[in-house]
């Protein structure tokens, strides 16, 4: 069965820090672009950062970019997000995703959808 | 960066019904737009990619249409199991991948 793990959430003071984990299994891990989303408390889907296939290449939203780092183990079939200096802002549910390029009938482009996600893990930053 | 807009923000409907959602982003996109439902506490689902392909496993009362700056999202026959939030994603220019604000379709 295709899965997305995550764990790693907790309570956590603005201005820490935390590494959220996410275990993939019943697929080829280092075959798939992955990516981290993350949903406020009554807000909807935000996309926070993803990573190529080899680890080289990663792109993070705005709001996250020099405080997150996402990276991935291959070897270990898991992928991470390292979260510092956090902000009350941040308190979300992190969900894992996997990038899947599906090829688009009419013109055979790929088109990149998330395809598996996981059941999230959640992060609050309170003090 | 596209911005999303989808309407309306949230719907009521009863089973059996026909319903359409709209998403319109800020520029052209082509029909790289994928659509995505999701319940409180559980996981999102792929339902639509490229704008009317099908994903495996969703049901076929589930489909999508539209290109460029104007998609739709619609259910015929609406089950109970359908009650849920629907977000639209554009894959066109990325990142980042942007979604729409959802619609919540309720009872």
């Amino acid at each position: 069965e295709v899965q997305l793990v995550e764990s790693g959430g907790a309570l956590v003071q603005p201005g820490g820090s935390l590494r959220l984990s996410c275990a993939a299994s019943g697929f080829t891990f280092s075959s798939f672009w992955m990516h981290w989303v993350r949903q406020a408390p009554g807000e909807g889907l935000v996309w926070v950062a993803g990573i190529n296939t080899d680890g080289r290449k990663t792109s993070y939203a705005d709001a996250v970019k020099g405080r997150f780092t996402i990276s991935r183990d291959s070897a270990k079939n898991t992928l991470h997000l390292q979260m510092n200096s956090l902000r009350v802002e941040d308190t979300a549910v992190y969900f894992c995703v996997r990038d899947h390029p599906f090829v688009v009938e009419v013109d055979a482009t790929i088109d990149n959808a998330f395809d598996i996600w996981g059941q999230g893990t959640s992060v609050t930053v309170s003090s | 960066d596209i911005q999303m807009t989808q309407s309306p923000s949230s719907l009521s409907a009863s089973v059996g019904d026909r319903v359409t959602i709209t998403c319109r982003p800020s520029q052209s996109i082509g029909v790289y737009l994928n659509w995505y439902q999701h319940k409180p506490g559980k996981a999102p689902k792929l339902l639509i990619f490229a704008a009317s392909s099908l994903q495996t496993g969703v049901p076929s009362r589930f489909s999508g249409s539209g290109s460029g700056t104007d998609f739709t999202l619609t259910i015929s026959n609406l089950q109970p199991e359908d009650f849920a939030i629907y977000y639209c994603q554009q894959s066109y220019s990325t990142p980042p991948y942007t979604f729409g604000q959802g619609t919540k379709l309720e009872i």
